[in-house]
């Protein structure tokens, strides 16, 4: 079945610098690759998302891309501000509600 | 994006009893789900709800242990039975919703805490 490997599993970055977080998927026919932010105490939160028919997306301060020939995907947070510390989850499907998690990444932002 | 709330947000349970947890969103779904997500941990599917007919259970979960109600297409309860220490964890609902004219997202409640004594 899908597989979706994560890393680093906790990412430290100085405020202001920019942060990714690295995806990949195991099955080929995955079309759908959401990024969802977790804070503590909540629920997980769409933050952005891409489907295969696209290579890059961007919202502001966030990025994702997506290379299908490798199977991979990453999220792009530039200009880190403090309110970015969370647990950051990729995942991937072949429909949009057959979710297949990554384990997550701690982001820490350092003043 | 719907709204959805979970009631309770919280819970310490003894062992052998059981927790019936809500969902309710603003709007209508067609496909509401459940999550368990263990501390540290990322997030694994219990079931799919459907209105009108029995839950879908992923592998490694039984309607006996987690019984699921759909009564409308606004509200769904997951009721974690017989509890155990190894039930603590947060319990999330989530909900299928599409953006007028656009494709559609996966969103979720705010989760339920349970710890089991």
């Amino acid at each position: 079945g899908e597989n979706v490997e994560q890393h680093p599993s906790t990412l430290s970055v100085q405020e202001g610098d920019s942060a990714v977080i690295k995806c990949t998927y195991s099955d080929s026919a995955s079309n759908y690759f959401p990024w969802y932010k977790q804070e503590l105490g909540k629920g997980p939160q769409l933050i952005i998302d891409i489907r295969s028919n696209v290579g890059e997306k961007k919202d502001q301060r966030i990025a994702v891309t997506l290379n299908k020939t490798a199977k991979h995907f990453s999220l792009h947070i530039t200009e880190t501000q403090p309110e970015d510390s969370a647990v950051y989850f990729c995942a991937a499907s072949k429909s949009n509600y057959q979710l297949i998690w990554g384990a997550g990444t701690k982001l820490i932002i350092k003043p | 994006s719907a709204v959805i709330s979970q009631k309770p947000s919280r819970d310490i349970c003894q062992r052998g009893t059981s927790l019936t947890i809500q969902c309710q969103v603003d709007s209508q779904v067609t496909m509401m789900f459940w999550y368990r997500q263990q501390p540290g941990q990322s997030l694994t599917l219990i079931a799919t709800a459907n209105q009108g007919s029995e839950a879908t259970y992923e592998s490694g979960f039984v309607i006996d242990k987690f019984p699921i109600s759909r009564p409308n297409l606004t509200f769904s309860t997951l009721t974690v039975s017989n509890m155990s220490p190894e039930d603590s964890s947060i319990y999330l609902c989530s909900v299928e919703d599409r953006l007028a004219g656009g494709p559609s997202e996966q969103f979720f409640g705010p989760g339920t805490r349970l710890t089991v004594l």
